[in-house]
């Protein structure tokens, strides 16, 4: 079945300090969601990612879709003590089904 | 607006003991799902509703989980008899249309389950 795999697993950054997650999807998808967990928190949605390619942006978030569709980041820029959390991947294939999401990549920021 | 209510928030029980989850959705959203999610792991789908029929169920483990919407709005999520490795957050989500997964999901606050 599908598998989506993210890297790092955790992170830990100095406050102003730039972040990237990688998202990689054994199968091609039909688009990419990416939610924050705060810790003790439940999933919150950030973005959707549909075309291949496409670049989305929020504030210091920076989202990509991979031109095949396989692949998706998450970028931050100046990290701060509030983007502390657990980010997650997650896509479903071309039938809007098999729904998965990665293992998330824990992101730490140090003041 | 309300977001997704869900109860209990916390329950323990004993192994072999039965347990049932109740989640309300945003009102007017189509979609519902159930996720599991163990401790330092990504959710799991486990069921998704569209109305109140199933749209997928592939990794609902059927020997033991079972669920239903009966009315196209809540729902319950059910196990029976319980295991240890049930011990995890069980997650309700919903959202808007009917194309599930290509809709932002809006989730509850979660049920903790411990089995002992």
């Amino acid at each position: 079945g599908q598998q989506v795999m993210q890297i790092p697993q955790y992170q830990h950054v100095q406050e102003g300090e730039d972040f990237t997650t990688y998202c990689n999807s054994s199968t091609t998808l039909s688009n990419i969601q990416w939610y924050k967990q705060r810790p003790g928190g439940h999933p919150v949605f950030l973005i959707q990612l549909v075309k291949s390619g496409e670049v989305k942006k929020q504030k210091r978030l920076t989202f990509q879709f991979g031109e095949a569709k396989k692949n998706s980041s998450l970028h931050i820029t100046a990290t701060q003590t509030t983007d502390v959390g657990t980010y997650f991947c997650a896509g479903g294939d071309n039938y809007g089904q098999n729904f998965v999401f990665g293992p998330g990549t824990r992101l730490s920021v140090l003041p | 607006e309300a977001g997704v209510a869900q109860s209990p928030r916390y329950k323990i029980i004993e192994k072999r003991q039965s347990v049932a989850f109740w989640c309300n959705p945003i009102s007017g959203h189509a979609t519902l799902y159930w996720y599991q999610q163990i401790l330092g792991q990504g959710p799991k789908l486990l069921i998704q509703f569209q109305n109140n029929g199933v749209v997928d169920d592939s990794q609902l483990p059927k020997d033991r989980f079972s669920a239903e919407r009966l009315k196209g709005v809540d729902s319950t999520l059910k196990i029976q008899p319980a295991k240890l490795e049930d011990s995890a957050v069980y997650l309700c989500a919903s959202s808007p249309g009917t194309s599930g997964a290509y809709n932002e999901q809006f989730f509850g606050p979660g049920t903790r389950l411990t089995v002992l």
